[in-house]
């Protein structure tokens, strides 16, 4: 089947800019987790739903980031007065059951702040 | 400290030579470990995955957790060029959130 897909693949904004970045994730996997990746380091975790809840948030860096899932498939990350340093590539996973250990990424988004 | 430190490269073999990745952690909870394999400017691929301690074997690679050392390695045997990524190790709790702590990933080379 389908795998994970993001939208939009690359996303180019300028400072102070709000964003919304999509995760479809594989159907029917209940978990899903968001991360941010710079360069040269691995994905830092950023939230994990599962189902529609965000059952751990700890890893939003500030209160400019937010994300939902209301129905329990798709999911919606957003960034408020995007700032430079918010430039990264931000990864979208999903794992059947809420078990972490097989965790399937999308493509990621190219997120760059001007 | 990191929680999770993993060397990061590049490291450099001639195909066909047997490859070994590891990372070390400081939390003694983590339960759950991942590589991935990650090519430029794609989403991490999950490789392997094991549960606790123990070896785990699929083809071409080899993954083993020893607890005891807090110490995860990765073997590929018969290395190709197409194995030529970034390798990135990761690792969860067995509770609440599943908080994953991936390491900063070890770039590999394969050389025909």
């Amino acid at each position: 089947g389908a795998g994970v897909s993001q939208t939009p693949s690359n996303k180019v904004t300028e400072k102070g800019k709000y964003v919304e970045l999509r995760c479809d994730p594989i159907s029917g996997h209940t978990a899903l987790y968001w991360y941010r990746q710079s360069l040269g380091q691995g994905p830092e975790f950023l939230i994990y739903f599962q189902g529609t809840g965000a059952a751990d948030d700890s890893g939003l860096p500030n209160d400019r980031f937010f994300a939902v899932r209301p129905e329990g498939s798709v999911s919606t990350l957003k960034i408020q007065r995007t700032e430079r340093g918010d430039s990264a590539v931000y990864l979208c996973a999903s794992s059947e059951g809420g078990r972490p250990d097989t965790q399937y990424f999308g493509p990621g988004t190219r997120l760059t702040v001007l | 400290q990191k929680e999770v430190e993993q060397d990061p490269g590049p490291l450099s073999v001639p195909e066909g030579a047997i490859v070994s990745l590891n990372c070390t952690y400081s939390n003694s909870a983590f339960q759950y470990f991942m590589w991935y394999r990650q090519y430029s400017r794609k989403g991490p691929e999950l490789l392997m995955y094991t549960y606790s301690s123990g070896n785990k074997e699929d083809g071409r690679f080899t993954a083993q957790v020893d607890k005891s050392s807090k110490y995860i390695s990765l073997f590929i045997r018969d290395s190709q060029p197409s194995d030529s990524a970034t390798y990135l190790c990761a690792m969860s709790l067995n509770t609440g959130g599943f908080k994953t702590i991936f390491g900063a990933g070890t770039r590999l080379f394969v050389k025909a």
